[in-house]
């Protein structure tokens, strides 16, 4: 089945540190995004790549670092400058055609220690 | 400003009755898509339905339809004939066209409650 991955499910950070969360797609899509989303809220845009090897910011990527070496992989890394990461992440593909929509995956859950 | 703008933080319906759930959007492109999307308590999210800038019929996907006001730029989301599973944050989305048209802005979202 096509579709998209996230790992992992949970994630727990210590102060300090860097982590990588994991986004595969098997769906052939040239478009990739990360959003995060906290308690209650809605989804804001980290950043997206409409193509291997361009990304553009979205309207928090500070603290955030993002690479698009392959189709279909779109790694985040949640630096330490991040001050305040914990939140629900989610990875989101598109084919093109504007009247395409999103396909998610199930999310990656972060969490400070 | 805000791209997506959301007023009702919080619906209660009963079930078997039919709600709408508001959406306004901003944009001056020509072009531009909309879309309503379901994420249940479980985190993912769901694809609805969609209407294009240029369609000029209402678009509807079983239980759903989206009723798409230009002059007033306004794509609220209509649920006929609620059900229980229907409980659930929703959101509306908006791609605009030109280069960025893979970008899509998202509103603040409507929890739905389906009342028994």
């Amino acid at each position: 089945d096509g579709g998209i991955t996230q790992s992992p499910k949970y994630l727990f950070r210590k102060e300090g540190q860097n982590v990588t969360l994991s986004c595969e797609q098997n769906l052939n899509h040239d478009a990739m995004y990360w959003y995060r989303q906290d308690p209650g809220q809605g989804l804001r845009l980290i950043y997206y790549s409409q193509i291997v090897n361009d990304f553009q910011k979205g309207d928090i990527a500070e603290g955030y670092s993002v690479s698009r070496e392959k189709k279909e992989s779109f790694p985040l890394t949640v630096t330490s400058a991040q001050k305040n990461p914990t939140a629900f992440y989610l990875c989101a593909s598109k084919t093109g055609g504007g009247n395409q929509p999103q396909h998610f995956g199930d999310g990656t859950r972060l969490s400070i220690l | 400003a805000q791209k997506i703008t959301q007023t009702q933080p919080g619906m209660f319906v009963q079930e078997k009755e039919a709600v709408t759930l508001d959406c306004t959007y901003d944009t001056s492109d020509q072009s531009y898509g909309l879309f309503w999307y379901k994420q249940p308590s479980s985190g993912e999210m769901i694809f609805l339905i969609y209407q294009g800038s240029y369609d000029e019929q209402n678009a509807t996907e079983g239980r759903y339809s989206l009723n798409f006001q230009k002059a007033r730029k306004s794509a609220n989301l209509v649920i006929s004939a609620s059900q229980l599973g229907d409980s659930a944050m929703y959101f509306c989305a908006m791609r605009e066209g030109g280069y960025n048209f893979n970008k899509f802005y998202f509103g603040s979202g409507t929890k739905l409650n389906v009342k028994p």
